[in-house]
């Protein structure tokens, strides 16, 4: 049973362009969390996706980020106009079904670099 | 709101020692989860332990065991016999059941190094 998926690993943008990071959950998990980690920080929470539907976006900036979670495919974050800042580390998590003690497994992370 | 407080940002630890790593936590949710990943150079995420707030034992999974102490809000990581291989970031994270109860909210961490 593959794990969550996640690609590119290493990503290296200009500033000013798009950068489009890809998850593939785990077999049979519809519930996909989005978190980023800023160099020397722990992850923060950005977007939480089922298919087709937003649950939850509290943790995502205002501009140029946006997220989905399509009914086929992977789930998509996309950074519009990089800048400096948005260098990270970006993880995507997935569950099998909502609840406090229900594990989110972790993919092996995208690190971007914006240059 | 929910907040992990981890206060150590480095531990050094000789080989085969147990070690404590410090987590503690701030919630209005009567119900919650409290979990530890391990991150290693490597930068992937590794789940290693989880507590529920209503759980009458600490949880315990081969080396680890989580000394949860609920009226304190702590819920320290405990490893035993230590090895090389444990040399890693740490973070304790912590779920509400009510509010905002999908997201994982995260301490800062704590750098683990078992020196030989």
């Amino acid at each position: 049973n593959a794990g969550v998926m996640q690609n590119p690993r290493h990503l290296v943008r200009r500033r000013g362009q798009e950068a489009r990071l890809r998850c593939s959950p785990m077999k049979g998990h519809s519930h996909v969390y989005w978190y980023r980690q800023l160099p020397e920080e722990g992850l923060k929470f950005m977007v939480y996706l089922q298919k087709e539907n937003i649950i939850d976006e509290s943790g995502m900036p205002k501009e140029r980020f946006s997220a989905e979670f399509p009914k086929e495919g992977p789930s998509i974050l996309r950074i519009q106009q990089v800048v400096r800042g948005d260098s990270a580390a970006y993880f995507c998590a997935s569950s099998i079904r909502q609840g406090s003690s229900y594990e989110q497994y972790f993919g092996p992370g995208t690190r971007l670099t914006v240059t | 709101a929910q907040k992990i407080t981890q206060t150590q940002p480095g531990m050094f630890v000789q080989e085969k020692e147990a070690v404590t790593l410090d987590c503690t936590y701030d919630t209005s949710d009567p119900s919650y989860g409290l979990f530890w990943y391990k991150q290693p150079s490597s930068g992937e995420m590794i789940f290693l332990i989880y507590q529920g707030s209503y759980d009458q034992q600490n949880a315990t999974e081969g080396r680890y065991s989580l000394n949860f102490q609920k009226a304190r809000k702590s819920a320290n990581l405990v490893i035993s016999a230590s090895q090389l291989g444990d040399s890693a970031m740490y973070f304790c994270a912590m779920r509400g059941l009510i509010q905002g109860a999908q997201k994982l909210v995260f301490g800062q961490g704590t750098r683990l190094t078992i020196n030989p």
